[in-house]
Formats: structure tokens, C-alpha cells, sequence
């Protein structure tokens, strides 16, 4: 059965204050390995697809990479607006995501 | 714009009463998802479906009852039977099967 643990529960960031995020994974075939935003009271705003371990994408602040058994949400320089909860979620080739309890992550000025 | 809409925002439900959560898109996407959020959780998959009169149980299906008339339309249904249906309920959408899922703002509903 596909399995995602996403790690810390919780991040506490001063402003500027780098980290990561981590998502591992178990699946029998990997298609592909999601990453979102979602604010509180609010539906889960899509960040990023990797297909393959060694792939990297970046969007601003973001930027995710992937191995054969982790992902990796890394915040560079992080702002208070970058607050929210990151959620993580692998798809092997069923019809079905498999969702990680995410990562609350609190940056303070 | 293209996106996904859920209505209404919040809900509040009697004990005993059904309630019909609706869900639409407009990005021509083939299949669409229901999910619940509780505090602290993960997301939880209800329903799904990959084509037009056509859906499957998710994980946790007992209570709920979902229909698919409309490629664009893929309304929930919270029966009295679910015991406990206090929740956030997220509908999401996508291409098809593994591939990325869309998610509209989500509904909280609220039993009395």
C-alpha cells in the first residue's frame, strides 16, 4: 500500500531563515510526486510535479527535488507570507493520490 | 477563468437530515474527487470518478453518496447516515487517473 510521512508536523522559521521540508514515500510505481500550499480554511493551491528521482523545479522561494524515496521542500529566505501548511502526495499509476498530513510551517518577522 | 467552484462556503446540517454539497468545473478535466480534512489529518478520499455516469469508493465511502451526469458537475451527498459529518469537504479535479489534482476552496459543514 502507498504510503507518504511528511516531517516536521510543525516549522517555526525567523524571516530569512532557510529550511526543509520533507516527503517520503513508499509506492509500488512511482508516476509522479505532488507538492501543494493550502491556507487555513482554503483548498490546496497545486505547487509542483516530479516525475523522476534527480528532477528539480523551483517557483520563487521554493524549490522541490526528489530521490528515490524523499522529496525535499526547500524555503530559501523565507517571508511571513510564506506561512501556511505544505502538503505532500505521490500517484502510482492508479487512479488515486495518496496524501501526507503535511507541514505546518509558521515564518515570523 | 478556468477553475473549480464549490458551494456553498459553509453548511450547517441538522442531525438526520441529508445535505448536497455541489462541486463544478470548467476546465474540460475528465475526472474529478471528493475529499474530507479534519483537523490534523491528511486528506481523506470519499469518492471518485473518471468519466460521465461512472464512480468509484474511496477510502472512506459509507454515508456519502456521490453522482456524475455532467462532465462538469460532481455534486456530494452527506446522508443521515454518516455519524459523524462535521468537516471540511474538498472537490478536486484533473486530466485523469495519478495525474495533478485541482482543488476548489472547499465547504465546512457543521452539524447542529
Amino acid at each position: 500500500e502507498d504510503q507518504v510521512t511528511q516531517s516536521p508536523e510543525a516549522l517555526r522559521l525567523q524571516e530569512g531563515e532557510s529550511s526543509s521540508l520533507n516527503c517520503s514515500y513508499t509506492v509500488s510505481g512511482l508516476r509522479g510526486l505532488f507538492w501543494y500550499r493550502q491556507d487555513p480554511g482554503k483548498g490546496p493551491e497545486f505547487l509542483f510535479t516530479l516525475y523522476s528521482a534527480g528532477e528539480e523545479k523551483e517557483k520563487e522561494r521554493l524549490k522541490a527535488t526528489l530521490t528515490k524515496k524523499e522529496s525535499f521542500l526547500h524555503i530559501t529566505a523565507p517571508k511571513p507570507e510564506d506561512s501556511a501548511t505544505y502538503l505532500c502526495a505521490v500517484s502510482d499509476y492508479g487512479n488515486k493520490l495518496v496524501f501526507g498530513a503535511g507541514t505546518i510551517l509558521r515564518v515570523k518577522s | 477563468d478556468g477553475g473549480i467552484t464549490q458551494s456553498p462556503k459553509y453548511l450547517f446540517r441538522k442531525e438526520g437530515q441529508n445535505v448536497t454539497l455541489s462541486c463544478e468545473q470548467n476546465l474540460n478535466h475528465d475526472a474529478m474527487y471528493w475529499y474530507r480534512q479534519d483537523p490534523g489529518q491528511g486528506l481523506r478520499l470519499i469518492y471518485y470518478s473518471q468519466i460521465v455516469n461512472d464512480f468509484q469508493k474511496g477510502d472512506i465511502a459509507e454515508g456519502y453518496s456521490v453522482s456524475r451526469e455532467k462532465k462538469e458537475s460532481f455534486p456530494l451527498t452527506v446522508t443521515s447516515a454518516q455519524k459523524n459529518p462535521t468537516a471540511f469537504y474538498l472537490c478536486a479535479s484533473s486530466l485523469g487517473g495519478g495525474y495533478e489534482q485541482f482543488f476548489g476552496p472547499g465547504t465546512r459543514l457543521t452539524v447542529l
